[in-house]
């Protein structure tokens, strides 16, 4: 069966600190893959999307970057983050015309 | 632009009764669609979900209804429980290709008990 890895679930950062966060997919070949956040009292935002190696879709201009190094693996990273990067992110997959999984996801504070 | 629209942030229902959860969408091209529900500090689960050659699909105590004319969905959660209280996103997007699905805001729902 499919299961996707989140880590880590919570990560207190400075402002102007790097960031790195990891989600991988296990199971499955060839998904497409996604970053969400979700604001305090804010719907699900898509960041980025990814359908395959090397692809990376960006939704919204902003300080953070994807990469998809390998096929079941996305990174989410920021050279410097700001106190609005604060959030809840989310790592999610899924195949063509078929549902979204998602991860557990990650309790982001910028301080 | 709001592509799909929760416009009830919150909604509270006594235990045993219906829930019923709105969402409208302006694209004509979405024609699936799918509620997930979340509790706090935890990824969203899928719940259900409709294509639009049908215009009711039920699992369980969950049914959902789509009136493709209207661009209108909802969600009907009988009877309602207290475990039921989460935020219920509901989302679409096109049957085909990679097109990302496309989120509401969500509804907060609360079953009182």
């Amino acid at each position: 069966s499919q299961t996707i890895h989140q880590w880590p679930a919570t990560l207190v950062q400075p402002v102007g600190s790097p960031l790195s966060l990891e989600c991988t997919v296990e199971g499955t070949s060839n998904p497409n893959l996604y970053w969400y956040r979700q604001a305090a009292g804010r719907g699900l935002q898509l960041l980025f999307y990814s359908v395959g190696i090397g692809q990376i879709s960006s939704e919204v201009p902003q300080n953070l970057s994807a990469s998809r190094p390998q096929d079941r693996q996305f990174i989410l990273s920021s050279k410097k983050l700001l106190l609005s990067d604060s959030g809840f992110y989310l790592c999610a997959w899924r195949t063509t015309g078929e549902k979204l999984f998602f991860g557990s996801g990650t309790q982001l504070s910028v301080l | 632009d709001q592509q799909v629209k929760q416009n009830s942030p919150s909604l509270s229902v006594q235990e045993g009764r219906i829930s019923i959860l709105n969402c409208d969408y302006t694209n004509s091209m979405f024609d699936y669609f799918l509620w997930y529900k979340k509790y706090p500090a935890e990824g969203p689960t899928f719940l259900i979900s409709i294509s639009s050659i049908k215009d009711k699909n039920e699992d369980g105590r969950f049914t959902v209804f789509l009136n493709k004319s209207a661009k209108h969905l909802s969600l009907h959660i009988v009877p309602s429980q207290p475990g039921d209280s989460a935020v219920y996103f509901c989302a679409a997007s096109p049957n085909s290709g990679n097109t990302p699905l496309v989120f509401g805001k969500g509804t907060r729902l609360s079953v009182i008990a």
